[in-house]
């Protein structure tokens, strides 16, 4: 039982390149979120999705698209990345209580 | 944009300190709040959820109360050792499906 997995773990990329965040939860929970962790800042909820096939936008959802196409997996995209999405990405699976990925950390040159 | 205010940002204390600290959030619209402690290079792990005005919890020397009239929980740790170093988060659940989290509280126990 592996609870929340994210992968990668770390990524460098370029401004203007592209990639894909992979959350994966084997809890067979509904609700699925993304947060990105910027220092003082705290956590700030990008996506989330009630279920299978819904997204629904959080509160700094710009530059990033989100897919739930199966129940266990969400999927967080940066289509052209740019310096100010440098930060700590968290997953998190079930409304109450949340469980946590252990984190992406992206740098954006 | 909820508001939701958690003090102090960090605190020191000595091992078999007792302490205390704040979350605020708004008083309309609640649904839960949660608290959540977040060790360092680790992920976030539940704590308490929290529902019902005047709810006391409770999980070995941590509990919180919470007064969802005037909006506000505390979480109290008694007798701190050094492993209770951590960030401790709380987040606000309204009756929608988003949490808002506050800044945390910084808790570093001296030995």
């Amino acid at each position: 039982n592996a609870g929340v997995t994210q992968t990668p773990k770390f990524r460098v990329l370029k401004t203007g390149q592209s990639m894909t965040l992979l959350c994966a939860q084997d809890m067979n929970h509904e609700y699925m979120y993304w947060y990105r962790q910027d220092p003082g800042m705290g956590l700030r909820l990008i996506h989330y999705s009630v279920g299978e096939g819904t997204t629904a936008k959080g509160e700094v959802p710009d530059g990033y698209n989100v897919s739930r196409l199966k129940k266990q997996n969400f999927l967080l995209g940066l289509e052209s990345a740019a310096p100010s999405q440098t930060s700590v990405y968290f997953c998190a699976s079930n409304r109450q209580p949340q469980h946590f990925g252990d984190g992406t950390r992206l740098s954006i040159l | 944009i909820l508001n939701v205010e958690q003090s102090p940002q960090s605190l020191h204390v000595q091992e078999g300190d007792s302490t205390n600290f704040t979350c605020s959030f708004p008083s309309s619209n609640f649904y839960a709040l949660h608290w959540y402690r977040w060790e360092t290079a680790k992920s976030p792990e539940a704590l308490f959820v929290m529902t019902l005005n005047g709810d006391e919890k409770k999980k070995g020397r941590i509990s919180a109360t919470l007064n969802t009239k005037e909006g506000y929980s505390y979480l109290y740790i008694k007798g701190s050792q050094p492993e209770d170093s951590a960030t401790y988060l709380c987040a606000f659940l309204n009756a929608g499906n988003m949490l808002t989290f506050g800044g945390g509280t910084r808790l570093m126990v001296k030995p």
